[in-house]
């Protein structure tokens, strides 16, 4: 069972412009974090939202996570050729069960 | 510092045969963590383990198994290999049980 819900799942966009990355749950939970995967690497982490309402910024990447902490989205203001990627949710547990969202694949085009 | 090392990085397998992928977490980190991954989508959780015990598992069959070493070390054995199987393999580890993850590089299986 997929507990997180990420869209758009895919994203092509001409350099400049700006975009917002999605990821839904139907629960609540505690934590969410956002990582970043480059083809042939591992996901690196980005960011760890704890709080409902919380945002975080990180240059041009902004955070959000949702007031009844079951939504966060991330918006990158002025995309360049640098931030193509694979962007994930990873959904916060101590039940031991850590969970992505499929992933959003951004290509950015000089 | 040495961050987390997966090997093998390539592999290749027939159907039925088994394989097992090895991992070691950065050190000090408690917690390791396997995932796979088909491209273009996110990982999908197999195991979790924490002080040498298992604290989690995903939606996998018996054929997938797991264990964490004294020196937090991880194995990840599959038997029985399937087509389906064919994937990247990716390891995590972390200093706690819900910290942030840190990842290898994986090990990319093919199965013929």
């Amino acid at each position: 069972t997929q507990l997180l819900e990420q869209s758009p799942q895919f994203l092509s966009i001409q350099e400049g412009e700006n975009l917002t990355v999605y990821c839904n749950s139907s629960s609540v939970f505690s934590s969410l974090q956002w990582y970043r995967q480059e083809p042939g690497e591992g996901p690196v982490l980005l960011v760890t939202v704890v709080t409902g309402g919380e945002v975080k910024k990180l240059k041009r990447l902004t955070f959000q996570f949702g007031d009844a902490r079951k939504d966060s989205s991330l918006h990158i203001t002025a995309a360049q050729p640098g931030d193509t990627g694979l962007y994930l949710c990873l959904r916060g547990s101590n039940t031991g069960k850590l969970i992505f969202g499929q992933g959003t694949t951004l290509q950015v085009k000089p | 510092d040495a961050g987390v090392t997966q090997s093998p990085t390539h592999l290749i397998k027939t159907r039925g045969q088994q394989v097992t992928l090895r991992c070691s977490p950065i050190s000090g980190h408690k917690s390791v963590s396997w995932y796979q991954q088909v491209l273009g989508q996110g990982p999908q959780f197999i195991f979790q383990y924490y002080e040498k015990e298992e604290r989690g598992r995903g939606n996998f069959p018996d054929r997938f198994s797991a264990r964490q070493f004294p020196n937090y070390s991880s194995e990840l054995n599959v038997n029985a290999l399937l087509l389906g199987d064919s994937a990247l393999y990716l390891c995590a580890s972390s200093s706690l049980l819900a910290g942030e993850l840190f990842f290898g590089e994986g090990s990319r299986l093919t199965v013929l």
